[in-house]
């Protein structure tokens, strides 16, 4: 079952902040996030495990809440750089590494001077 | 060459034609997956391999065909397509162990956007 993913649009002027959203029904064992601009493929930011852990990438960080399975990705002080579709990709299982992912449907943002 | 390649970029197809999608990557990794990628829908992962042995198949039609030679190359043979699989067809890869691996961050490729006529 694919992750849901909120808002499915945002726009945001430079400088503003953003949180996306990411909720599964299952348990899961890690979230991935990966960032797609028109045209191009999608590129990595970060993985999160199961734990609550907290990662950061210069001004992208995200969290994940292992009870409510839930992740969200934190833009802070949003560049025009940002721009393109933020997706989620959910790992289930009990650790083994599946290594299939599930992907939500994607959060367009935009950012704007 | 560098990170995941894919050939062609573009390929337009009638329902009766077959053709080869390929997929290299230069990264070392041995883990390598196919994805499609639809308008307004989320990324489908079609086939995983790993160590060159296909490990997923998540219900993927018959005219879709994987072959993974070596751990550096991947092809989806396709015949007698239909219009709705249509889409952008995504390669990856990624390195994973035989133990319990957690990180399992994937690079993609450009992508190959598949008409079907």
């Amino acid at each position: 079952q694919q992750p849901v993913q909120s808002p499915q649009a945002v726009i945001l002027r430079e400088g503003e902040d953003a949180v996306i959203n990411c909720s599964s029904s299952k348990a899961l064992y890690s979230v991935h996030w990966y960032r797609q601009k028109h045209g191009e493929a999608p590129v990595f930011l970060m993985i999160l495990l199961k734990g609550g852990e907290q990662k950061g990438h210069e001004k992208i960080s995200a969290s994940f809440n292992e009870k409510k399975q839930q992740s969200s990705l934190y833009l802070t002080a949003s560049q025009l750089s940002y721009s393109g579709t933020y997706f989620c990709g959910t790992e289930r299982g009990s650790g083994a590494g599946s290594y299939q992912l599930t992907f939500g449907k994607g959060t367009k943002l935009s950012v704007i001077p | 060459e560098t990170g995941v390649t894919q050939t062609p970029r573009h390929l337009v197809m009638g329902m009766t034609n077959k053709k080869s999608l390929k997929c290299e990557q230069h990264l070392g990794h041995n883990a390598m997956y196919w994805y499609k990628q639809s308008a307004k829908k989320p990324l489908e992962l079609m086939f995983v391999y790993n160590f060159k042995e296909q490990t997923e198949n998540n219900s993927v039609p018959s005219r879709f065909s994987p072959e993974c030679p070596n751990s550096s190359h991947l092809f989806l043979h396709l015949h007698t397509l239909q219009p709705e699989d249509s889409a952008l067809y995504l390669c990856a890869s990624s390195q994973v162990s035989g133990r319990k691996q957690p990180y399992n961050e994937q690079f993609f490729g450009p992508g190959t956007r598949l008409t079907v006529l």
